[in-house]
């Protein structure tokens, strides 16, 4: 079955980065978008931006812009996230969604399935 | 950027009762809204996309409709596994970014 496994729980400090990984099993990881959303303690959903897995091209949300990379290896199937400039509002958990079919061109990003989660708690 | 709004915040329903959830956006997504049903401790689960399709194994119970800025998903007869916080998500324009609500939490009455 479609299933996205992400890496463990990370805690860094201030300015610190983190770097969490996602990897595919189940489809053709090359095929399907990849986006990542993250979700604070007791807060809502906020999208961060998506990756390619076949070209390698990213789109960030302007919140992350400077901030953030997404980047794959698309011999093990993996996506990854990392997130620079730690800040303690950074806290959250960070999920992998996949999304539509690369050759899809119409509007179709919606997330299934999702990753577990990976918890990144910033503190000093 | 488009911003998402969900009411009410809070739905408290009997078992059995029909629960509605509104979620509206600041200009139109045509039919691009998907919503998700999150329970504590788990990732959001996919229930509806395009407005108004159910996800694979999604029960009948749930259904969507709505289009342009006004959306609405319904639960018909409220089962214990559907207490949860369910979000409604537009995805018009990846390019411009992809938003959510704020989330709606169903608890028991």
């Amino acid at each position: 079955q479609v299933q996205l496994v992400q890496s463990g729980a990370e805690v860094k400090k201030p300015g610190a980065s983190v770097k969490v990984s996602c990897k595919a099993s189940g489809y053709t990881f090359t095929g399907y978008y990849m986006h990542w959303v993250r979700q604070a303690p007791g807060q809502g959903l906020e999208w961060m931006g998506w990756i390619n897995p076949n070209s390698g091209g990213t789109n960030y949300a302007q919140k992350f812009q400077g901030r953030v990379t997404m980047t794959r290896d698309t011999s093990i199937s993996t996506a990854y996230m990392e997130l620079s400039r730690l800040r303690s509002d950074d806290t959250a958990v960070y999920y992998c969604a996949r999304a539509r079919p690369l050759q899809w061109l119409v509007p179709a990003d919606w997330f299934d399935p999702w990753g577990q989660g990976t918890l990144v708690t910033v503190s000093s | 950027e488009i911003v998402m709004t969900q009411s009410p915040a809070t739905l408290s329903v009997s078992p059995g009762e029909r629960a509605t959830l509104s979620c509206r956006a600041s200009q139109s997504v045509s039919s691009n809204l998907a919503w998700y049903q999150q329970k504590p401790g788990q990732a959001p689960r996919l229930l509806i996309y395009g407005a108004s399709t159910r996800a694979t194994g999604i029960p009948a119970r749930f259904s969507g409709s709505g289009s342009g800025t006004e959306f609405t998903l319904t639960i018909s007869s409220l089962q214990s596994e559907d207490f949860a916080v369910y979000y409604c998500q537009q995805y018009n324009n990846w390019l411009l970014g992809i938003t959510f609500g704020p989330g709606t939490k169903v608890d028991i009455k």
